[in-house]
C-alpha cells in the first residue's frame, strides 16, 4: 500500500515563474492538505481540499491556489515566485474514517527560487 | 487560535540517557495533540498522538509522551536514547471541531552522543 506520494523531488524556479506540485494521497483517504517548511522552522498550513473544494486555508497569499481531482489527488499552484518561496513542501493526507485524526505526510518537495 | 511552544530548539544526550522533549500549548478547546518526527531530507512520521482518554500515549520507537491539562503540555520521552533517535520532532495540535489544519512548533533537534 502506497503512502502519500509527491511530485517532483526537487525544483529549481527563477523569480517570477510559476510552479506546480502534485500529491497522491494515501489509499483510503479523501483528504489532502498542503503545508510549507521554510528552513529550521515547522510547517505552516496553507490549506486543505475535501471533495474537490479548498475547505480552509491559512495565511498565505492568492497566489497560492490548488485543486483537488475527483481520484483525491491534487495539486499545488504558486504563481510570481519569489525567492521567499524557497521552502519544502509537504503534503499530507487524512483518511475518509473520520475516527482517525491523524494526517499523513509524504516526502515532500524542495522547491528553489533563484 | 491554537499555538505550539517547543522550549529547546537544540538537545543533546548522551546514548542510553533519557530523552526529554518539550511541548506546550495554547487552545481555545482541549486540542487534539501529535508528536510526529523528521528525518533529514524526509517528511513527517508521525511518533503518536493524544485525543481523548489515557493521558498517557504510548508511540512508536519507544516513546511517549503524557499530555498534563493543567500543565498545557505534552512532552515527549523516551527511557533510553538510540543513535537512530537523532532527528528534527515536532509536536502539533489540531482543533477536535474541525481537525482540519495542524499547527506545529518549531521543532527540537536531537542529537544523540555516543
Amino acid at each position: 500500500d502506497a503512502g502519500v506520494t509527491q511530485s517532483p523531488t526537487h525544483l529549481i524556479k527563477t523569480r517570477g515563474q510559476q510552479v506546480t506540485l502534485r500529491c497522491s494521497p494515501k489509499s483510503g483517504h479523501d483528504t489532502v492538505s498542503w503545508y510549507q517548511q521554510a528552513l529550521g522552522q515547522g510547517p505552516q498550513f496553507i490549506f486543505q481540499y475535501y471533495e474537490e473544494e479548498e475547505r480552509q486555508r491559512g495565511n498565505f497569499p492568492d497566489r497560492f491556489s490548488g485543486h483537488q481531482f475527483p481520484n483525491y489527488s491534487s495539486e499545488l499552484n504558486v504563481n510570481a515566485l519569489l525567492l521567499g518561496d524557497s521552502a519544502l513542501y509537504l503534503c499530507a493526507s487524512s483518511p475518509i474514517d473520520r475516527n482517525e485524526v491523524e494526517q499523513y505526510f509524504g516526502p515532500g518537495t524542495r522547491l528553489t527560487v533563484t | 487560535a491554537q499555538s505550539v511552544t517547543q522550549l529547546g530548539s537544540h538537545v543533546s544526550v548522551s546514548e542510553g540517557a533519557l530523552v526529554l522533549l518539550r511541548c506546550n500549548y495554547s487552545s481555545s478547546v482541549p486540542p487534539y495533540l501529535f508528536w510526529y518526527v523528521q528525518y533529514p531530507n524526509q517528511g513527517l512520521q508521525l511518533l503518536l498522538k493524544y485525543t481523548t482518554g489515557a493521558t498517557l500515549v504510548k508511540g512508536i520507537n519507544g516513546f511517549e509522551a503524557e499530555f498534563k491539562k493543567s500543565e498545557t503540555s505534552f512532552h515527549l520521552t523516551k527511557p533510553s536514547a538510540h543513535m537512530s533517535d537523532a532527528a528534527e520532532y515536532f509536536c502539533a495540535v489540531s482543533d477536535p471541531n474541525t481537525g482540519n489544519q495542524f499547527y506545529f512548533g518549531t521543532g527540537t533537534s536531537l542529537t544523540v552522543i555516543p
